[in-house]
């Protein structure tokens, strides 16, 4: 069964700091996998994603991941942080194509401190 | 191109009542998956319909249904409504051979 976990529900950086927000996955298949992030009262936003061509995915708004099949992680990172990124996201894996089950992790709520 | 559009965006019901949330999707997305997402629970499955049949059902009781009609558009129906009903309800939609769902602005279920 597919499963996703986020380390850290909150995680604070500084303007300019690197963001760093970590996902790992379970999946009894190669994965579809991606990043989605949230605004308040929002739906969820697609980040970036990964469906086995390149293992380090650019995404918008700056952010990137990286998959690494033997961690079983798919971390996403920004170089620096702006204020407008202060969001929840949220990583997911989906075993199938299309509007197959997708599965969430608990989230991230992160924090962009002037 | 139009996104997903989910109508009403707000809702309070009464305990014991039902309630009927839409969802149009993406012009060609055939495919449409439905999201309870609560606090403490985080985004949960609810189900996915694919040319008007339930392809995927999450953990939830049967007081949560939906159907798909053949312009792709779905509902979501919950009956006997209860507290624990209060939720962002969240539609997404997939074109056929696509990878990631493309969501919508939700629905703020109340329920009082």
């Amino acid at each position: 069964a597919q499963s996703v976990t986020q380390l850290g529900s909150h995680v604070s950086v500084s303007e300019g700091a690197l963001v760093l927000l970590r996902c790992n996955y379970s999946s009894s298949v190669p994965p579809y996998l991606f990043w989605y992030v949230q605004y308040p009262n929002q739906g969820l936003q697609l980040l970036l994603k990964y469906t086995s061509a390149a293992t380090l995915v650019k995404g918008i708004n700056g952010f990137e991941a990286e998959f690494k099949k033997s961690e079983t992680s798919f971390h996403l990172t920004k170089p620096s942080a702006h204020m407008s990124d202060a969001a929840e996201y949220f990583c997911a894996v989906s075993e199938g194509r299309g509007g197959f089950k997708t599965i969430f992790g608990a989230g991230t709520r992160l924090f962009v401190k002037a | 191109k139009a996104g997903v559009t989910q109508t009403p965006r707000y809702l309070i019901k009464t305990r014991g009542q039902q309630v009927t949330l839409s969802c149009s999707p993406i012009s060609g997305h055939r495919s449409v998956s439905w999201y309870q997402q609560t606090p403490g629970q985080g985004l949960q499955f609810l189900f996915e319909y694919f040319s008007e049949t339930q392809r995927n059902k999450g953990n939830f009781p049967g007081r949560f249904s939906g159907r798909q009609f053949s312009n792709s558009r779905s509902e979501m129906n919950v009956s006997t409504l209860e507290l624990g009903d209060s939720a962002l309800y969240l539609c997404a939609s997939s074109r056929e051979g696509g990878a990631e769902a493309f969501f919508g602005q939700g629905t703020r279920l109340t329920v009082v």
